[in-house]
């Protein structure tokens, strides 16, 4: 099993260009969460989602983010126009459950740092 | 909304010696499910160890075990015997029980834990 894939492990853009962001939950899950984490902050939460939809995007900035997993292939967490203050590491993590037992499967990719330039 | 302080941001012992990171939180939660995660500085994000606020026990995993005073909203982390390769950001995270099966976490800002030689 080869846990949850990020890609790309560092990404670079310049300021007004698209960020593509994918998390590929591992085999089974069909629950995927992205969180963003700033230098020297702890993890905040972006955005939940299952297979076609979208379940709580409370953290999601208004402007700008979007999310999606399709039926098939990764989920992607897209930022158009990307400004400095995007630069972060940008975490996925997948579940099998429902929260039926909280913390039970749940597994962090390796995240992706977006540095904005 | 719920909060986690840890207000240590960085931490240091010799190694083989013992340390316990703090950690409070805020709920009107009655059920929920709190969390330590280390995070190395290959960015990986690695549960610890998990305690069930239903639970009176505390809980243990090797040489990690946490002290959790519900009334008091606090979840300390112990680690015992500690070892070179403990060196990495501690967080403390809460998740709600009954969300609907969301499992969001919500972190706090970490302490940054170095064992010296």
């Amino acid at each position: 099993n080869a846990g949850v894939m990020q890609n790309p492990r560092h990404l670079v853009r310049r300021r007004g260009q698209e960020a593509r962001l994918r998390c590929s939950p591992m085999k089974g899950h069909s629950h995927v969460y992205w969180y963003r984490q700033l230098p020297e902050e702890g993890l905040k939460f972006m955005v939940y989602l299952q297979k076609e939809n979208i379940i709580d995007e409370s953290g999601m900035p208004k402007e700008r983010f979007s999310a999606e997993f399709p039926k098939e292939g990764p989920s992607i967490l897209r930022i158009q126009q990307v400004v400095r203050g995007d630069s972060a590491a940008y975490f996925c993590a997948s579940s099998p459950y429902a929260g039926t037992v909280a913390g039970n499967g749940y597994t962090f990719g390796s995240g992706t740092r977006l540095t904005v330039v | 909304a719920q909060t986690v302080t840890q207000s240590q941001p960085e931490m240091s012992v010799q190694e083989a010696e013992t340390v316990t990171l703090s950690c409070t939180y805020d709920t009107s939660e009655s059920n929920y499910y709190l969390f330590w995660y280390k995070q190395p500085p290959s960015r990986q994000m690695i549960l610890v160890i998990r305690q069930e606020a239903y639970k009176q026990q505390n809980a243990t995993e090797n040489r990690f075990s946490v002290n959790f005073q519900k009334a008091a909203k606090s979840f300390s982390l112990k680690i015992s015997d500690s070892q070179l390769g403990d060196t990495a950001m501690y967080f403390c995270a809460f998740s709600e029980s009954s969300n609907f099966g969301n499992e969001k976490l919500t972190f706090g800002t970490g302490t940054r834990l170095t064992i010296i030689p």
